[in-house]
Formats: structure tokens, sequence, C-alpha cells
């Protein structure tokens, strides 16, 4: 069974810094591109991030580059979402999401998603 | 950048009648790349259906997708209990890679 457990939200400051995780089972994780989606709360979804199979591409939403990294390690089956210089408008629902197997385009499977809280 | 529209925002209908959900593209996207997802409270979205019309494994014959160009549709022949949340479209293209409708809530009447 594909799982996907996100960890690491929780309350910060604005300005403050946080490191998502993600970790994967059920599925072999090196096979597969990645993504980060966001909530706000009572609002739509927002697609924040792709990473390749291998971690050697990398894309990202105009919303969040230069701010967030993602990362990938396939040896601990994990996704990474490190996020600097956060907002207010980042508080959401961050949820990691498996990438159908090419070509089709899709998110097939995703996390229950963690909190993210950015407040004074 | 590709804008997605769901319409209605809202649509309330009681069990057992079909829904008819609309999403509409701001240029024309290929049919390949037309998603749409179902969403819970509290739940993570799960998909339903991608290439427009192809079902995801485990998803009831019930929901069913079409269209294409700028018009979408998802239809949901007969409403079960379960079948009452809010529903997104998706599409892949660029910049933003992937995009998101706006969500259409789909509630008892």
């Amino acid at each position: 069974e594909v799982q996907l457990v996100e960890s690491g939200g929780g309350l910060v400051q604005p300005g403050g810094s946080l490191r998502l995780s993600c970790a994967a089972s059920g599925f072999t994780f090196s096979s597969y591109e990645m993504h980060w989606v966001r909530q706000a709360p009572g609002k739509g979804l927002e697609w924040l991030s792709y990473i390749s199979s291998f971690g050697t591409t990398i894309f990202y939403a105009d919303s969040v580059k230069g701010r967030f990294t993602s990362s990938r390690d396939n040896a601990k089956n994990s996704l990474y979402l490190q996020m600097n210089s956060l907002r207010a408008e980042d508080t959401a629902v961050y949820y990691c999401a498996r990438g159908h197997l090419w070509p089709v385009r899709v998110f097939d499977y995703w996390g229950q998603g963690t909190l993210v809280t950015v407040s004074p | 950048e590709i804008v997605l529209t769901q319409s209605p925002g809202t649509l309330a209908l009681p069990p057992g009648e079909r829904a008819t959900l609309s999403c509409r593209a701001s240029q024309s996207i290929s049919s390949s790349y037309l998603a749409w997802y179902q969403q819970k409270p509290g739940q993570a979205p799960r998909l339903l259906i991608y290439g427009a019309s192809t079902r995801a494994t485990g998803i009831p014959d019930r929901f069913s997708g079409s269209g294409s160009g700028t018009d979408f549709t998802l239809t949901i022949s007969r409403l079960e209990a379960e079948d009452f949340a809010v529903y997104f479209c998706q599409q892949y293209g660029s910049s933003p890679m992937y995009s998101f409708g706006q969500g259409t809530k789909l509630e008892i009447k």
C-alpha cells in the first residue's frame, strides 16, 4: 500500500524557517517524481514544487521560488521541503504527492498533510 | 499562465440526482493533461479522473469526465452520500507547471 506521511509542520514566526519531511513507503520511491502542494485554510490547492526521481531537476512555483528548496534522499525514501523567509501567506496545510508515471501528469497519491502556521 | 475556472462554486443536489461540474481553461489545453480530484473535509485530495476521461484506480463508474480544448466536465451520474465533497480540476502545462481550479463544493440538498 502506498503511504506518504508528512511531518515537521508547526507554528513559526514571520521570517523564520521550517523543514518539512515526507516519508514514503509501499512503492519504489526512486522511480517516481514527487511534488509539494499546499492549501491555505478554507482555500484551494496550490502546486509548489516538482522534483525528478533522482533529484536532478526541480521546478518551483513563482510564489516560493528563492525561498523554498525541495530535495530528496532516495536511500531514505524521503522527500523534504526547506522553507525560509516564511510569510503569513505561507500558512497552509502542506501535502507531499506522488507524480504519476510519465506521460500522465497528475498526483496519484497524497499524504495527509502537515499544517504550517506563520504568525508572530 | 493558464487559469482554470470552475463552475458553479456550490452545487446543491439530492442523492440520486446527476451532477455536472464544469472546468473552463483560459486557453486551450491538451485533454491528456486535465484531471479531477475529490476532497472531503479534513482529508487529502483523491485522484478521480486523468486524461480528461480516464478513471483512476478504484473510482466507481458513476464518475465520468469529458471535454476538450477549453471546456471540461465532470459528471456524477447518480449521487451517493459519499460523493458530497469539493471537486478540483487540475492542468499540467507551463508557468506554472501545474495549476488547479478554485473548486466546486457539492452539497446535499
